[in-house]
């Protein structure tokens, strides 16, 4: 068990909606990452939070948000959902944005499944 | 553009075995190299890391190697056991200044008993 939580473990929802995926980081973390993993794709960065202030950006849509709250828990929502953005999404935390190594702790995923 | 490759997406070895897997980069000046383990329909764990400076890193049956000329890190898995089946990722950072990792595709490990 890493410590970092994520809900809900499954979603299924169809095309055009809007869903939010929320993540726990482990205690004391203060970095919260967002990936999604396809079977095409592999890992892929999406975002990355530090202490409520959007620290770096990969390849999101922009159709794709986050936040992250004073009580450092994270939600990223995604709107508009097209058949493509069926996935997994992790959330992953960490110490500190930079200067030692930060091995990043990942939670167990959110299977979204657009139909 | 930069670009990280797992060579092998698949990699069949016989329990005992040492298994050795290859991490190449390109239009990267990583500071560190990280591994990670990745059962299926789980997220990541890590497993080591190695910087731009160390050649070799060793942690229980596992040493990594990092090759900075040749762009290369060598994953190694010695005395394999069928519990080591999974999938093994290999994810960069290009420096201090970059917060970003960036995850080969991976490749997936099966110890044959």
């Amino acid at each position: 068990d890493s410590g970092v939580t994520q809900t809900p473990k499954h979603l299924i929802t169809a095309t055009g909606q809007r869903v939010t995926l929320r993540c726990s980081p482990r205690s004391g973390d203060l970095s919260v990452y967002w990936y999604q993993q396809s079977l095409d794709q592999g890992l892929q960065f999406l975002i990355q939070y530090y202490n409520g202030e959007e620290r770096a950006k990969g390849n999101i849509l922009e159709r794709f948000s986050a936040q992250q709250f004073p009580d450092l828990h994270s939600e990223l929502n995604l709107s508009s959902l097209e058949l493509g953005d069926s996935a997994l999404y992790f959330c992953a935390s960490s110490v500190r944005t930079s200067g030692v190594s930060n091995e990043q702790f990942f939670g167990p995923g959110t299977r979204l499944t657009v139909l | 553009s930069q670009k990280i490759e797992q060579n092998s997406e698949a990699l069949n070895i016989q329990e005992g075995k040492t298994a050795t897997l290859t991490c190449n980069y390109t239009n990267y000046s990583p500071a560190y190299l990280q591994w990670y383990r990745q059962d299926p329909g789980r997220g990541p764990v890590f497993l080591l890391l190695i910087r731009e400076n160390e050649k070799e890193k060793r942690k229980e049956r596992l040493k990594v190697t990092f090759d900075t000329t040749l762009k290369q890190s060598l994953f190694h898995i010695t005395a394999s056991q069928p519990a080591d089946s999974a999938t093994y990722l290999c994810a960069l950072r290009s420096g201090a200044g970059s917060y970003q990792l960036t995850f080969g595709k991976g490749t997936k490990l099966s110890v044959i008993p």
